[in-house]
């Protein structure tokens, strides 16, 4: 059973340009987490997905940045109009379900803005 | 009202020692409190996590203290070793789910 995959590991955009990052699930696992890990901090949550719906954005800047899962394919996390301070490392989970259930982390997209 | 505070940012234990991070939440409906260790250049993996009903969950040579009146949770690593070293995160959220409020990490070495 594969683990939740990311894809690519390491994305390099220029400015202005479009950042699509690609989380493919465990088997199994209908609910998506992305978050963004910034350097020397935490991880912030960003949205929760779950199969066609968006069940929570809070943590999404309110533009550039939209989040999808559709019935078919891997969630997308895509950025339009890179900025600097759009480097990150984003990271997605997920879970089976909701409420007290583990949810598994991928092993991240790295995002360098030059 | 949604932090989580952890501290120290970073921690040197010798082999054999015991590691403490130290953690502390605002949001007293917070109910479900994981701690995640990060590898360098990989994902978070859950290590242990707690419900505010218990106040001390042991797994292995790691264990979980919890504090509901003072709002604090604090992650014990006995016996520690070099394979320990890793960034540590705590974490809390509502209703168990999985929109994780993180601290801002631990970077434990342990030393021979």
């Amino acid at each position: 059973n594969a683990g939740v995959m990311q894809n690519p590991r390491h994305l390099v955009r220029r400015r202005g340009q479009e950042a699509r990052l690609r989380c493919s699930p465990m088997k199994g696992h209908s609910h998506v987490y992305w978050y963004r890990q910034l350097p020397e901090e935490g991880l912030k949550f960003m949205v929760y997905l779950q199969k066609e719906n968006i069940i929570d954005e809070s943590g999404m800047p309110k533009e550039r940045f939209s989040a999808e899962f559709p019935k078919e394919g891997p969630s997308i996390l895509r950025i339009q109009q890179v900025v600097r301070g759009d480097s990150a490392a984003y990271f997605c989970a997920s879970s089976p379900r909701g409420g007290f259930t583990e949810a598994f982390f991928g092993q991240g997209t790295r995002l360098t803005v030059v | 009202q949604q932090q989580v505070k952890q501290s120290p940012q970073s921690l040197i234990v010798q082999k054999g020692g015991i590691s403490i991070i130290n953690c502390a939440y605002e949001n007293t409906a917070f109910d479900y409190f994981p701690w995640y260790q990060q590898f360098p250049g990989k994902g978070p993996a859950l290590l242990i996590a707690i419900r505010p009903d218990v106040s001390e969950k042991k797994e292995g040579r790691f264990t979980i203290s919890f504090n509901k009146s003072a709002k604090q949770f604090s992650l014990h690593i006995m016996d520690s070793q070099p394979g320990d070293s890793a960034t540590y995160f705590c974490a809390a959220s509502l209703g168990g789910g999985n929109k994780l409020t993180f601290g801002t990490g631990t970077q434990l070495k342990v030393e021979l």
